[in-house]
């Protein structure tokens, strides 16, 4: 198993524009959540969903931020426009059966907003 | 609500010292606790994780962790560091049936040669 891919690693973009990460998880899985990490505010869960419908979103900072899960495979976060204090690692992971389980990470997107 | 405390926010060793990271979590119900350990540059990977059971867990690379439910703690522990443990340390706790963790604000553990 490939593990939980993001992509891009890295996305360098300008304040003003749509910026859009992607996740697929580990096949099987059936939750999969958001997490954006800073040297300020740690890891903080952004979205989950189950079974592809989203849970919990009560992390997403505003309404710049979007999640969308349209299979059990894919997983898009957006954020438009983007900020720089967007600027962050954001990670996905999944699980299967719940939190009980534990997550597998990915390797995580470095956003930075110039 | 459920928070998670990890009060040493980075610790600084020698290498062969021992190593205890402490973590307190505050739910009373029934609870699943884990360690996830980041090594620079990389993403979260498990190190140990405990369901029920003995409450002394081993995990990977020489670690373990003590379940102590009369106070509410999960610390982690190792006999004898090594420079590659430098690495960031995040407690996690998670109601059973539910489907989302608590992590603690992490630990970083720097350990000198």
């Amino acid at each position: 198993d490939a593990g939980v891919i993001q992509s891009p690693r890295h996305e360098v973009t300008e304040m003003g524009q749509e910026v859009t990460l992607r996740c697929k998880p580990i096949s099987g899985h059936n939750s999969l959540f958001w997490y954006r990490q800073t040297m300020m505010r740690g890891l903080e869960l952004l979205i989950y969903f189950n079974n592809n419908v989203p849970i919990d979103d009560s992390g997403m900072p505003e309404d710049r931020f979007s999640a969308k899960m349209p299979n059990a495979s894919f997983s898009t976060l957006k954020i438009q426009p983007s900020e720089p204090r967007d600027s962050a690692v954001y990670f996905c992971a999944s699980s299967l059966g719940g939190a009980a389980y534990g997550y597998t990470f990915g390797s995580g997107t470095r956003l930075t907003v110039v | 609500a459920q928070s998670v405390s990890q009060h040493n926010h980075h610790v600084i060793l020698s290498e062969a010292a021992s190593l205890e990271l402490g973590c307190n979590y505050s739910y009373g119900g029934t609870v699943n606790l884990f360690w996830y350990v980041q090594y620079p540059g990389q993403h979260l990977q498990l190190l140990l994780k405990y369901f029920s059971g003995d409450p002394l867990v081993k995990g990977i690379k020489g670690f373990e962790a003590e379940f102590i439910k009369s106070k509410f703690s999960f610390n982690l522990r190792k006999p004898s560091v090594q420079w590659s443990d430098t690495a960031e340390y995040f407690c996690a706790v998670g109601q059973t049936g539910a489907n989302n963790l608590f992590f603690g604000t992490g630990t970083r553990l720097t350990v000198i040669p």
